[in-house]
């Protein structure tokens, strides 16, 4: 049983770019979650997916935008990329939306020079 | 609005030795609390949770009790392993309906066990 899966690993873009990163959720579930983790701190919410739907949003602002197919996986965009936009992002998958345990995939090291 | 705040590390302890990292939270009503732990170069793995007042999750020999009148959840393990060695988040969700799943994270503390 294959868990949170994300793609790439590890990129590296220039400020002004714009980055697309990939999540496939744990078999069975069906909302995505994906947060932030900059380095030395905790990771942070950017926004929720359920139905295809963005459902919450934490304090992130529009050039986060993401998106989810009907087989659950999810992409987190972020336009004109900004230096402070360099983190760890965690893509977590929930069986339930507003009461399952997250599972977290390893991340996508982002990097903007 | 809801938060985390967990002890600062980096923690560097000997093995055997005894673990208590301290959280403390901050919630509009009575939230679930859980402590994730990330290893070097993984993602976050749920280590213990507990949803109501006085309850005591436990995993791996780690162990932290719900304390409603503390607002806190502290992470304690009798005697620690090299194996342990990795940073510790304490995270909230809180029971508000239809808030959806969003979890609040502290700042991670950093545990280093030497042999």
């Amino acid at each position: 049983d294959a868990g949170v899966t994300q793609s790439p690993t590890h990129l590296i873009k220039t400020r002004g770019q714009q980055v697309t990163l990939r999540c496939s959720p744990k078999s069975g579930h069906d909302t995505v979650s994906w947060y932030q983790q900059a380095l030395g701190q905790g990771p942070q919410f950017i926004f929720q997916y359920y139905e295809e739907e963005e459902r919450q949003r934490g304090n992130f602002p529009d050039r986060f935008s993401g998106h989810q197919f009907p087989n659950y996986s999810s992409e987190l965009n972020v336009n004109a990329l900004l230096l402070g936009d360099s983190a760890l992002y965690l893509c977590a998958s929930s069986f339930n939306r507003n009461t399952g345990e997250l599972f977290f995939g390893e991340g996508s090291r982002l990097t903007v020079l | 609005g809801d938060s985390v705040t967990q002890m600062e590390g980096p923690v560097t302890l000997s093995e055997e030795a005894f673990l208590t990292i301290n959280c403390t939270y901050t919630a509009t009503g009575y939230p679930s609390l859980f402590w994730y732990v990330q290893y070097p170069g993984e993602g976050l793995q749920l280590l213990l949770k507990a949803t109501k007042a006085d309850d005591k999750g436990s995993n791996k020999g780690f162990e932290a009790t719900y304390r409603k009148e503390t607002t806190s959840f502290h992470l304690e393990k009798g005697s620690v392993q090299v194996s342990d060695s990795a940073v510790y988040f304490c995270a909230l969700r809180s029971l508000i309906t239809n808030t959806g799943n969003q979890f609040y994270f502290g700042t991670g503390t950093s545990l280093t066990v030497i042999p």
